[in-house]
């Protein structure tokens, strides 16, 4: 699988947007590009995936370069529940998810 | 809607017992994936499982771990004899494949202690 490179921790202020860029310089034309988040003492939660267009849900938006060799998740105004270690993991055939270190993001009162 | 559920929660075991952690997936979901949370290696696959049937077990550290999936609502992850280095929190996942999107769901794991 292609290697993803996200930075160790962010910072962000409450009620303010929260941009976490993820690079994947060797990503294949199949990857899709998908975001989790793991809060303190639970399970890893899915956020948002995409392909090549930019994508919207509740939670959040993913846009996604247009050389696909890079992606940013956008939280439109953090809450201190998204406090969080947000994971970005590319898929391509594997069906299995392979985790990296993540960005630790915190989120300031 | 029920999510994926984890039994036991918490486990605090002596080093050498057995231990058996268990796994409902949700329900319709074709594929139940094990992973293990450490401080030293983050968050590992195990072993997979479609449709009940193993399919990539070489995530699993060593003859001491067995998985089984007896039926599309049960698994089990079974360490025996446990060692202090089990230690960790282990997560089951489960998804409906979907070419392209496969979202997987997490339980809220089982914190596993061997002493």
């Amino acid at each position: 699988d292609a290697k993803t490179t996200q930075p160790n921790s962010m910072e962000s202020n409450e009620e303010e947007p929260v941009h976490l860029p993820c690079n994947h310089s060797t990503i294949s034309g199949t990857d899709y590009i998908h975001w989790y988040r793991q809060l303190p003492s639970q399970g890893p939660e899915y956020v948002i995936h995409g392909l090549t267009s930019n994508v919207n849900n509740r939670m959040a938006s993913l846009a996604i370069a247009e050389d696909r060799k890079s992606s940013t998740l956008i939280l439109h105004r953090a809450t201190l529940r998204d406090a969080a270690v947000y994971y970005c993991i590319l898929t391509g055939s594997a069906r299995q998810l392979t985790f990296g270190s993540g960005t630790q993001l915190t989120v300031l009162p | 809607d029920a999510g994926v559920i984890q039994s036991p929660r918490h486990e605090v075991t002596e080093m050498g017992q057995e231990v058996t952690l268990r796994c409902k997936p949700i329900s319709g979901h074709d594929y139940l994936f094990w992973y293990r949370q450490t401080m030293m290696r983050g968050l590992e696959l195990l072993i997979y499982f479609n449709n009940n049937v193993p399919i990539d077990d070489s995530g699993m550290p060593e003859d001491r771990f067995s998985a089984k999936m007896p039926n599309a609502s049960f698994s089990t992850l079974k360490i025996q004899p446990s060692e202090p280095r089990d230690s960790a929190v282990y997560f089951c996942a489960s998804s409906f494949w979907r070419a392209g999107s496969q979202p997987q769901h997490f339980g809220d794991g089982t914190r596993l202690s061997i002493l």
